[in-house]
Order: structure tokens, then sequence, then C-alpha cells
């Protein structure tokens, strides 16, 4: 089975409106990655929180992490049509990188 | 700015076929990835070489072999096809880890 699971599998928004997805991961790691697809295209990394970490930003993306619970979530704040894609989280055990099944987001015009 | 490069990106196998899916990157990074991803399973790791000379089975190895040929490249091999191998197949490196990964755009392959 996958290290990373989101939830929820697929979100539908309006646009301006924040759009929030959470993983959950099994074993412990170094660090966990946000990763974006466009209609399977390969992915582009958004975002990196390191173990030590408990919140990051990035533009408009907001990630927390907390490694008691082996949780972290990702929020997108004013979401834009552009926003649409499916998002991963890849928990990261050195050189290992596994991801989960991902949420589609579809933001509403 | 080539990145990481993934020949071919779409190909039919029959059953039983055997091939090579080549993966290149020019960034000089040392680790490579090869995932699969199917509807709703998100990517899967099949193996991964954490830098040149060293491979790791991932999720689902079954069925896969991989060679490191150098720092460059990164093969997949499928020696006897199946059906259940029709996925799309995602090639990845990055620096080493803790750091961000570059993905290829994928090769299409159905096995009939």
């Amino acid at each position: 089975s996958q290290q990373g699971e989101e939830d929820p599998q697929a979100l539908s928004i309006q646009e301006g409106e924040n759009a929030t997805m959470n993983c959950s991961y099994k074993t412990s790691i170094n660090n966990l990655q946000w990763y974006r697809q466009n209609s399977g295209r390969g992915l582009v990394h958004l975002i990196l929180i390191r173990s030590n970490e408990r919140e990051k930003h990035s533009g408009r993306l907001r990630v927390t992490l907390d490694t008691s619970k082996k949780s972290s979530s990702l929020l997108i704040t004013a979401s834009r049509a552009a926003d649409t894609a499916s998002y991963f989280c890849a928990t990261d055990e050195v050189y290992k990188l596994s991801f989960g099944a991902g949420t589609t987001v579809t933001v509403r015009a | 700015n080539a990145g990481v490069t993934q020949t071919p990106k779409f190909q039919v196998l029959k059953t039983g076929q055997s091939m090579t899916l080549q993966c290149a990157q020019d960034m000089n990074h040392n680790s490579m990835y090869w995932y699969r991803q199917d509807p709703g399973m998100g990517l899967r790791l099949i193996y991964y070489s954490a830098s040149e000379g060293t491979t790791d089975k991932g999720e689902v190895p079954n069925g896969y072999n991989v060679s490191r040929l150098n720092k460059r490249e990164f093969s997949l091999r499928l020696e006897s096809a199946a059906p259940s191998q029709t996925s799309v197949y995602f090639c990845a490196s990055r620096d080493g880890g803790l750091s961000e990964a570059f993905f290829g755009q994928g090769t299409r392959l159905t096995v009939v």
C-alpha cells in the first residue's frame, strides 16, 4: 500500500474560495513535499516542509505538518481557474520518495 | 534546457513482448526514479536509484528491471509485458535525498 493518502479524493470549489486537502502517512519521514499535476502531465513541485517545521508559506500556498499525527495539509487561498489540477503529497525517507493517490481539485469560474 | 527526457512518449506492446523505457536527465542529479500512474492510484514507486551504481526496489517492482547506466540515464525494462502493466510511466530525478524532484512528461504504455 502507498505511504501517503490524500483526503478528499476530489474537491470542487468556486473561484476565489480556499481549497484545503489533507495527507496522512504511515512511517517516519525526513520531509514532506507537495506536487501538482495538470491533465496527466509530469508533476511539478510546489513546496517542501521539513520534519522539524510546523508551517510553511509560498505565495497562495500554506502547508502544515504534524509529525505526531503523521499528517499534513495544503491550503490554496483565493483559488483561480488555473489551480484546477491534481495535488499529491510525497513522503521523503532520505532517498525514497513515495506519493499518495492525490486530490483532484476543480475550480469553477 | 531539457530537464528530464523520456522516450518513447507512446508505445503499444503485445502481451509477452519486451521493451525498455529510457530516461535521461541533464541536471547532474544523483537520484533517479521510476513511477507508474494508474487511474485512482496516484503514483506508485517501481524502482529508484539513490546514486550512480545503486538501485532499490520501490512499492511495485515485480515484472520490471532497471539499469542505472551512468549518472544521466536510468532505464526501465519490461521483460515480458502483461496487460496489467498498461499505465503511464514517469521518470524523475533530483539532486539527492531531501530535495525537490523533477519529472519527465511520461510514457503512455498499452499492453494488448
